[in-house]
Formats: C-alpha cells, structure tokens, sequence
C-alpha cells in the first residue's frame, strides 16, 4: 500500500507571498492532519479534516487555513507568509479521526521563507 | 497539564551498544494513547509503537523494546545491540481525547540518536 504523500517536497518562498501545500493519504485513510515542526517550537498541531470537515484546530493564526476533498486528499494555505513560516509542514492520515487513531506521516515539505 | 518529556536532548553511542530513550508525561486522563516515532534525516516520521493506558506489557519488536509503567509515567524505549541505521531522532508522543473525541496530540521534543561505526 502506498504511504502518504506530500507535494512539493521543497519550496521556497518570499514574505508576503501565499503558499499551498497538498497531501494524499494511505488508501482507505480518511482523515488527515497537519502539523509545523520547527528546531525552536518541535512538532505542533495544525488541523484535522475528516470527510471534508475540520475536526480539530490548533493555535495557529488565520493565516494558515486547509481543506479536504471528496477523496480524501487535503491542502494547507499559507496566506501573507513571514519567516518565522519556514518549517518542515508534515501531514499525517489515519483511519479515522480522534485522539485514539495511529496516525501514518508523509515525508514532508520543506518551506523556507525568504 | 499535559505534558511530554524527553529529558535526553542528544546520545551518542558506538554500533552495537544498547541505548535506552526514556519519555515521562503528564496527564490527568484514565484514557490515552502514549506513541513512539522514529525521524530519520529524510524528515518522514515513521510510527514505531501505540500503547494504551489499559495495557502495561511490555513490548519487544526485534531489537526494540519498550517498557510502560504507569506508576512513575514513563514509556521508555530500548534500542538492542544498535546499528548506524537506527540514527534518528525519536519522539514520544501522547494522545488523550478532549471533548468530543478531539484528537490533542501532545509531542516531546525529541531525542537525536547518532549510533557510530
């Protein structure tokens, strides 16, 4: 089976600028979250869609937003990008959704904010 | 609070020693998940083990072990007779339902594992 899926792998961008990111889960997943990873801050929670609706948010501002389709597949936006934006921004997919699910995490992509 | 500690920032060992990785959390919760991953240099993390709050076995998958006690909080992970390969950083994570079956999925930051030859 496939794992998770992430595109672009790298990026690079300018402050100011807008940015979407895209996610495909395992075959079968029908939830997906998203998550920033920084040096300074670790891993920390973004969203959580299931069947196209956000299940779950965390602190984050405005500015980063997501959807999920009919087929599961999810994008996050990133609108107005600041450097303190560049973060490897990891998806995860899991059967189901809640707090009780294995979640399986994509490779990544890489952001860096200019 | 919830909270996830890994106290060891960085370990360094020689191929073919054992290492332990060790996770205390806090939680208030009867109810919830505690997790390992694995984060190689490609970045992707890769799930090792879920145990739920219910099951204090202890788990042996090959050369990884993994000891659970409830009484002092803390789900350590061993790593057997180690290997280059097994060079990461490795998370502990903790996962307990908000209302509504919210997922709040709490990470430790980590611990960088470099196994030399």
């Amino acid at each position: 089976k496939a794992g998770v899926t992430q595109t672009p792998r790298y990026l690079i961008k300018t402050r100011g600028q807008q940015v979407t990111l895209s996610c495909s889960p395992i075959s079968g997943h029908r939830s997906v979250s998203w998550y920033q990873q920084t040096p300074g801050q670790g891993l920390q929670f973004l969203f959580e869609y299931f069947s196209e609706t956000q299940r779950n948010k965390g602190n984050f501002p405005g500015r980063f937003s997501g959807r999920q389709f009919s087929n599961s597949r999810s994008e996050m936006n990133v609108s107005t990008l600041e450097l303190g934006d560049s973060a490897l921004y990891l998806c995860a997919s899991s059967l189901r959704w809640g707090a009780l699910e294995t979640q399986y995490f994509g490779p990544g992509t890489r952001l860096l904010v200019l | 609070a919830q909270k996830v500690t890994q106290a060891q920032t960085e370990i360094s060992v020689v191929e073919k020693e054992d290492v332990t990785l060790d996770c205390v959390y806090e939680t208030r919760d009867t109810t919830y998940y505690l997790f390992w991953y694995k984060q190689p240099p490609s970045g992707e993390l890769v799930f090792l083990i879920r145990r739920n709050s219910f099951d204090e076995q202890n788990e042996i998958s090959g050369r990884y072990s993994w000891n659970f006690q409830k009484s002092t909080s803390s789900f350590n992970f061993t790593i057997t007779a180690s290997q280059v390969v097994d060079s990461a950083v490795y998370f502990c994570a903790l996962s307990e339902p908000n209302a509504g079956n919210n997922r709040k999925l709490i990470w430790g930051l980590g611990t960088s594992l470099a196994v030399n030859p």
